[in-house]
Parts: structure tokens; sequence; C-alpha cells
């Protein structure tokens, strides 16, 4: 069983493009949604994270929107730079447990 | 900075052998998690440690065993490796304390099981 979502599998964009990967989540219970960024040969890293009651967190090029009646949340990569090209996961966590659902994975690529 | 330090990047081992990878991490931690990655399949939980010497099973554990015999260390342990155990583990590390805590990786150990 998929708790959460992630599309698309990969995505390739020019630079100065706005990536957008989406993550859908079905668990209500689920009460904190990180993004994690990784680097090939690295550890994933967190990049940006949400809380359900806010709609949108931006953080410099990158924000996420977050659609609470939906159980839907995306990231945006505003003016996209080679250097951003990773694979990117959507992650939840249960209120308490301490515990991450990831997603599958999205791999980004953006070209010069 | 928080430095997860796994002990290998690369291993080749046996089917049948005991594989043991081991982490550390200088945070004074609470929390040590061990994942698999594979390819199209994201990160997938294989067991959870939240104190010394406790352990929490995760979507994945059969097969593995794990062993946290002090805070800093946590190893997980292949008991009779098997191919389908190819794969790249990632251990990580949270502060503990309640919820929302940040997770910090390392930058994996690449298993090979002929």
């Amino acid at each position: 069983q998929q708790q959460v979502k992630q599309s698309p599998q990969s995505l390739i964009v020019q630079k100065g493009g706005i990536p957008i990967i989406n993550c859908a989540y079905e668990n209500t219970a689920f009460d904190y949604f990180p993004w994690y960024q990784q680097f090939p040969g690295k550890g994933p890293a967190l990049l940006i994270a949400i809380r359900p009651d806010v709609s949108e967190k931006k953080e410099g090029r990158f924000t996420i929107s977050f659609n609470k009646s939906a159980k839907q949340f995306s990231l945006h990569i505003m003016d996209s730079q080679p250097g951003d090209s990773a694979t990117y996961f959507c992650a939840a966590e249960r209120g308490g447990s301490e515990k991450l659902v990831f997603g599958k994975g999205t791999k980004l690529t953006v070209n010069p | 900075d928080v430095k997860v330090t796994q002990s290998s990047r690369y291993l080749v081992k046996r089917t049948g052998e005991k594989v043991f990878l081991e982490c550390v991490q200088d945070m004074d931690h609470e929390n040590m998690f061990w994942y698999r990655q594979d390819p199209g399949l994201g990160l997938r939980l294989i067991y959870f440690s939240y104190d010394v010497k406790m352990k929490e099973k995760g979507d994945i554990p059969e097969g593995y065993s794990v062993s946290r015999e002090k805070k800093e260390r946590f190893s997980l342990i292949l008991e009779s490796a098997s191919t389908n155990q190819t794969s790249m583990y990632l251990c990580a590390s949270s502060g503990g304390g309640g919820s929302n805590q940040p997770q910090h990786f390392g930058d994996g150990t690449r298993l090979s099981i002929l």
C-alpha cells in the first residue's frame, strides 16, 4: 500500500522554467510534510517542510503548496537552475510517530 | 552540522554471508533509522530505533536485524545475505523528543550480494 503517491517519476525543464512535483496522500493523521533533495552519490537532505495549518510556504526559490481538502501538496521551483538537477522526495509523518513515509521520488533535470 | 557516517560506501558480499552495515552520528540524536533505496521504489524503512537497545520494525524488516548498544551507533545486520538484498542502504538520525524533527542522512552504502 503506497501511502504517499508522487508524480511525475521524471521531469526535464529548461533553465528558468518552473518544475512542479505533486504528491497525494490518504491518511488524514499525517501532519507534517517535508521535501528532501538528493544529489547523485549523496544522501537526501531536507529542503523545505510544511504543516497542514498553512496553504503555502516559501523558502528562496522553493515553494510548497498544500491543499488539505484534496490531500495534495506540491513543490514548485522558481527560476530553476542546472544545479537544481537532483532527485526530489516528498514525505509525510503521522503525528507523534517520528517516522516518515516517502514518495517514490522525481528525477529532475534542468537543461542549461 | 550534523554528521551521519556510514562505514562503507561500497560493499560486495556473497550469498549466505552475515553482513554488518555500520552507522555513526555525532549529534547525540535519540532516533536512528535504516532505509533501503531502490530505483522506482523510493526510500523504504527497514528498522527504527528511538533509544539505546530499543528498536521498532519498519515496513520491510524481513531478513534484517539491528543493534543499538550505544546512542551514537546503529548497525544493520543481514543474517544470511540474499541477492534480493542488493541495494543502496541509507542511515539517518533525528533529534527525537517530538514530531517534525528533520532526518539527517548519511551518504549510503551500496551493497552487492553475489
